[in-house]
């Protein structure tokens, strides 16, 4: 199984603030990398698949990238509406497709 | 586009619950489908997937042997059969739209979720 590690847990910015999420794998998954965004009492979204291909209606602030084990999230502008849980899951050949145990991006 | 779950409830441990999800504005399918589940204050565990034509399923090693997956395209419906059913299972259950870009999938359309409470 592969273990995807993200951090950190919390992140702490201000609106307006540049935030930066990582994501590892325990081996490499290519770019099958998808990164989702959760609110509080809210599904999953899909940001980001592809490791660095935006969704449909996600907004340019918000960019991926990375490829093999290590990934990034970035979202270069905060604004009040991103403060959220961020999870990063791997889409490789077979299951489970394991999720990271996410990071809440709060405010500061 | 939208998929609906129902189902959950309050059930003893070692009992049995059936999940449904109901696929509204697209043809389900065309489709391999999920179910996610997350516990109270926890993150997100794939459960089980199923292909179009119900020839490929998989489950995750925690629910495998108790857990069937299933699908009616008739009915644009997916299922999830849960059985002997533990206090570790208690999670809100997402149904999820696996959408292939060429090389690359992910979940594009997610239910609102159903809760299920295994308790005594």
């Amino acid at each position: 199984e592969i273990v995807m590690t993200q951090s950190p847990a919390t992140l702490s910015v201000s609106p307006g603030e540049r935030a930066t999420l990582s994501c590892r794998a325990s081996q490499s998954v290519s770019i099958h990398l998808a990164w989702y965004q959760q609110k509080p009492g809210q599904a999953p979204r899909l940001l980001i698949y592809g490791a660095s291909t935006r969704a449909t209606g996600i907004p340019a602030r918000f960019s991926g990238s990375g490829s093999g084990t290590d990934f990034t999230l970035t979202i270069s502008s905060l604004q009040s509406e991103d403060f959220a849980v961020y999870y990063c899951q791997q889409y490789t050949n077979w299951p489970p497709w394991t999720f990271g145990q996410g990071t809440k991006v709060e405010l500061k | 586009l939208q998929l609906v779950e129902s189902g959950g409830d309050l059930v003893k441990p070692g009992g049995s619950l059936r999940l449904s999800c109901v696929a509204s504005g697209f043809n389900l399918n065309t489709y391999t489908m999920n179910w996610v589940r997350q516990a109270p204050g926890g993150g997100l565990e794939w459960v089980s997937c199923i292909d179009s034509s119900s020839n490929y399923i998989n489950y995750a090693g925690s629910v495998k042997g108790r857990f069937t997956i299933s699908r009616d395209n008739a009915e644009n419906s997916l299922y999830l059969q849960m059985n002997n059913l533990g206090v570790d299972d208690t999670a809100v259950y997402y149904c999820a739209r696996d959408f292939n870009w060429g090389i690359v999938n992910a979940y594009d359309i997610w239910g609102q979720g159903t809760m299920v409470t295994v308790s005594s």
